[in-house]
């Protein structure tokens, strides 16, 4: 079990708005430790999609966007494309655990 | 722009040690812009972060691996490395190697495209 959870899949239709939750806990995102999102392309490595709970890297289309409140964060994917087609991961940091965590990954599909 | 590439064997035997590098172009490990980390994936699994050091040669580990591995520096070379004893199957991983921007926001920015190590007689 990961210590940050996340739903195992999403899925929508092109032009639809998908978003994935990442649940932490009083160690983690609720004590206001950053949260960040990474897409991970099929057979590729992960690569940063939002840091800081809401900031894109330059590159990163408008379409996503980051949100965190009390122990939990969210991402969302507006105006779905087949491309985003991936697995998203949060990331955070945990006090309990003195190191950085991964929630499991959410597989988006798009139908 | 950093570029990260891992290298190593590709098959391990149980109970020996997994040693993996990775060389990083496009800047200077002796920078001091990053910590510099290694995160592995098992298959169809999720990412599990295994440590991470500094040009100082400061470390910090995943305190569930923390008794197997060490990272290590080599500013000549321009390369870390990873080794991690006593492995078993559940070692079995796609081992990736990143930066670690540490600052008002901390986080992996930069990835290597990664190499999978079996762990298997």
């Amino acid at each position: 079990q990961s210590v940050l959870t996340q739903p195992p899949s999403v899925s929508g239709a092109p032009g639809q708005r998908v978003t994935i939750s990442c649940t932490g806990s009083s160690s983690n995102i609720g004590a206001r430790f950053d949260v960040h999102w990474y897409q991970q392309l099929p057979g590729t490595a992960p690569k940063l999609l939002i840091y800081g709970n809401t900031n894109r890297p330059s590159g990163v289309p408008g379409r996503f966007s980051g949100s965190k409140s009390g122990t939990s964060a969210s991402l969302a994917i507006t105006g779905l494309r087949a491309e985003d087609e991936a697995d998203y991961y949060c990331q955070s940091y945990d006090s309990s655990l003195s190191g950085w965590v991964f929630g499991g990954g959410t597989k988006v599909t798009v139908l | 722009q950093v570029q990260l590439q891992e290298s190593g064997p590709g098959l391990v035997k149980p109970s020996q040690t997994l040693s993996l590098t990775c060389t990083v172009s496009g800047g200077s490990i002796s920078s001091g812009s990053y910590y510099w980390s290694w995160i592995r994936q098992p298959a169809g699994k999720g990412l599990e972060w295994i440590g991470r050091i500094y040009t100082s040669g400061s470390t910090s580990y995943n305190p569930s691996l923390k008794s197997r591995v060490t990272i290590s520096v080599d500013t000549s070379k321009n390369q870390f490395s990873l080794k991690l004893s006593s492995v078993t199957a559940a070692d079995t991983a796609v081992y990736y190697c990143a930066t670690f921007k540490e600052g008002y926001y901390s986080y992996f920015d930069y990835w290597g495209q990664g190499t999978l190590v079996t762990v298997s007689s």
